[in-house]
């Protein structure tokens, strides 16, 4: 256990669904990021939450849309998705996005599957 | 953020040392060296960072070599639940915005029985 959950584990959507995606972390952390791992592929980051503001959005489609009430919980709002997009899905937190020496912990990933 | 290589497969007998390298020989001084590993379709796990000292913790080690040009990350007592993929990376501070954790291939480490 990280202290940083997702839910839910699994999602299969069709392409036309509208679904969030929720990550909450217990560690009293100020940043949050989003991250996609497609198969075979590296991580990407796709967006950075920084005490509740989004401080990156590396070119993200704007079928995918954060939200991040406070700084414990982040979500990834889905809408009209490709079949391109299905990826596990991770999010991670940290202190703070902004110093060198933090550690980023992840949660478990939300395996994605849009048909 | 330097760029860094490592093998992209590694084997390992159970109980025995894994020794994981990691080239980077563009790293900059204000660059600091994290290692992650993540099991299948797990998410990643930290295991370690520093920036110019060897560091050990309850996991593992971390060998800085004196220019900083490479690392080797070193498990001490493999076991099966070990094999995972090993990813080095190394991360600075930009204009006073730190550059996000940039994931590579990683090393594939398999622990054998």
């Amino acid at each position: 256990e990280t202290g940083v959950t997702q839910t839910p584990r699994h999602l299969v959507m069709g392409m036309t669904n509208k679904k969030s995606l929720k990550c909450e972390q217990h560690l009293g952390h100020n940043a949050m990021y989003w991250y996609k791992q497609s198969a075979k592929k590296p991580l990407e980051l796709m967006f950075v939450y920084n005490f509740k503001e989004q401080t990156e959005n590396n070119s993200v489609p704007s079928r995918f849309s954060p939200e991040c009430p406070n700084s414990s919980h982040l979500f990834l709002h889905l809408h009209t998705l490709q079949p391109e997009d299905s990826a596990l899905y991770l999010c991670a937190s940290s202190q703070d996005a902004s110093t060198s020496g933090t550690v980023q912990y992840f949660g478990p990933g939300t395996r994605l599957l849009v048909l | 953020d330097a760029k860094t290589t490592q093998p992209p497969s590694m084997d390992c007998a159970e109980g025995r040392a894994a020794n994981l390298p990691c080239n980077h020989s563009t790293i900059s001084g204000n660059e600091y060296v994290y290692w992650y590993r993540q099991i299948h379709s797990q998410g990643p796990q930290y295991i370690i960072h520093g920036l110019k000292n060897n560091e050990t913790n309850e996991m593992a080690s971390l060998i800085i070599t004196e220019d900083r040009k490479s690392s080797t990350l070193i498990l001490p007592h493999a076991t099966l639940r070990d094999t995972a993929v090993y990813y080095c990376i190394v991360r600075a501070i930009s204009s006073g915005s730190a550059r996000q954790l940039t994931f590579g291939s990683g090393t594939q480490l398999t622990v054998l029985p």
